[in-house]
């Protein structure tokens, strides 16, 4: 079982309609939790940041945390051609400050 | 947040020569790592740079392969030695800033012919 797990995609979302990313992790010891977006031929750029269960919003997106369960979601409200790209899932475990990646979900927002 | 440099942002080398990547940040952070990624494929970390002791390496990568060093707390080099064309990929240095949140240089996209 890979450490960090998400959905490969491609995910196709109209324009105007919410871009649901999932993630699960294998580690219960694991205690921040992060977003990257990363647009072709560019490195990745955090986006969300999340560190307690429940939601946290910022502007268009909101992660959700689940630690019982673990998975960690990103919601984009109001998607944007300008949205598509490959989004990373990455967590750090306890008294480590190393990051994990996900393989990355390919998302596409169709005009 | 922290703004990260990195010189070269490219360069084509011949199989067994080696290259220095300089990755410069514009605060002083405790922690800063060094990733590759190959083209389609997530990151993956080589190691972690240590201001004033030796980097601490990932399984699979080498100090004799991939030596770092690390001077200050806003700068750091990694060097690739006696390349191969299995080391054409993108290399990325990051840093800590914040509660423990990581950000990313611009990448340096080495090609070995």
């Amino acid at each position: 079982q890979k450490e960090v797990e998400q959905n490969s995609g491609p995910l196709s979302v109209p324009e105007g309609a919410i871009a649901s990313l999932n993630c699960t992790y294998s580690d219960r010891v694991s205690q921040s939790f992060f977003w990257y977006r990363q647009y072709s031929g560019k490195s990745p750029e955090l986006i969300m940041s999340i560190y307690s269960n429940g939601d946290k919003e910022d502007g268009r997106f909101t992660a959700q945390l689940n630690k019982a369960s673990q998975y960690v979601s990103l919601l984009i409200r109001d998607s944007q051609p300008s949205d598509s790209a490959t989004y990373l899932c990455a967590v750090i475990r306890f008294g480590n400050e190393k990051l994990t990646f996900g393989t990355g979900t390919r998302l596409t927002i169709i005009p | 947040s922290a703004v990260i440099s990195q010189k070269p942002s490219r360069d084509i080398c011949q199989r067994g020569t080696s290259l220095t990547i300089q990755c410069q940040v514009d605060s002083q952070v405790t922690m800063m790592f060094w990733y590759r990624q190959q083209p389609g494929q997530s990151l993956t970390l080589i190691a972690t740079a240590n201001q004033g002791s030796e980097a601490t390496y990932e399984s699979g990568f080498v100090i004799d392969k991939f030596p770092i060093s690390r001077p200050n707390l806003t700068f750091s080099t990694l060097t690739v030695s006696n390349m191969s064309p299995e080391d054409s990929s993108i290399y990325l240095c990051s840093a800590i800033a914040g509660v423990d949140e990581q950000y990313f240089g611009p990448g340096t996209r080495l090609t070995v012919t």
